[in-house]
């Protein structure tokens, strides 16, 4: 079946560092790729999106670009923020699917220190 | 606003005891979607619903019951049968724009097995 794999945390950066945290993928197709963020104690929201390959998401700063030959979708950004310390889901939207459903990796927690 | 509403925001339940979760929408979205959240498992997908008066088991339904009586409302019971009921719980609805898949989130529900 579908399936996510994402890096594991938790990611350590000081503030205007680099970011990238690894997302793979297996599924059949061409899948849509997302990627989610939890802030602490609430639920998810919608950072960016891709729906076909070579797309490039971005948003905030936030970037992912759908690379079919290596089965990834890869979230950079160029210079983190303390605020941009949250839980990160690399999810995707299969094409077997009956119905809308979205299967997502484990999360990568980021902690970014001043 | 719209969007989704869980309530309530932290729950506490004894051993034996049913409790039931809310999930309320003004999106005006068919699909409805529980999911539970573990440390270091990601989401798993508890139950669904497409329309009104009809919802699926997804991965993790033992334990868990729903309904879908309107259009707004998809209300997840965890059961004295859910053996390690403990977890985050999330609710989303999820619509199709532009062709992709996009999935709206509440802000969750805690709930503590006492």
């Amino acid at each position: 079946g579908d399936s996510v794999t994402q890096m594991e945390g938790p990611v350590t950066l000081s503030e205007e560092a680099f970011l990238t945290i690894n997302c793979t993928y297996t599924a059949t197709g061409y899948p849509s790729l997302f990627w989610y963020v939890q802030y602490p104690g609430e639920g998810l929201q919608l950072l960016l999106k891709a729906t076909k390959a070579d797309d490039k998401g971005s948003n905030k700063g936030f970037e992912a670009t759908y690379r079919k030959e290596t089965t990834s979708f890869h979230l950079e950004k160029g210079s983190v923020q303390v605020s941009d310390s949250a839980v990160y889901f690399c999810a995707l939207r299969g094409m077997n699917t009956g119905f809308q459903k979205l299967v997502f990796g484990t999360g990568t927690r980021l902690l970014v220190s001043p | 606003d719209g969007g989704i509403t869980q309530s309530p925001k932290y729950l506490f339940r004894k051993e034996g005891q049913n409790v039931t979760l809310s999930c309320e929408q003004n999106l005006n979205h068919d699909a409805m979607y529980w999911y539970r959240q573990d440390p270091g498992q990601g989401l798993r997908l508890i139950y669904y619903s497409q329309i009104v008066n009809d919802f699926q088991k997804g991965d993790i339904a033992e334990g868990y019951s729903v309904s879908r009586e309107k259009k707004e409302s998809f209300p997840l019971t965890v059961t004295s049968a859910q053996k390690n009921p403990t977890a985050f719980y999330l609710c989303a609805s999820i619509t199709v724009i532009s062709g992709y898949t996009e999935a709206f989130f509440g802000q969750g529900t805690r709930l503590t097995v006492v």
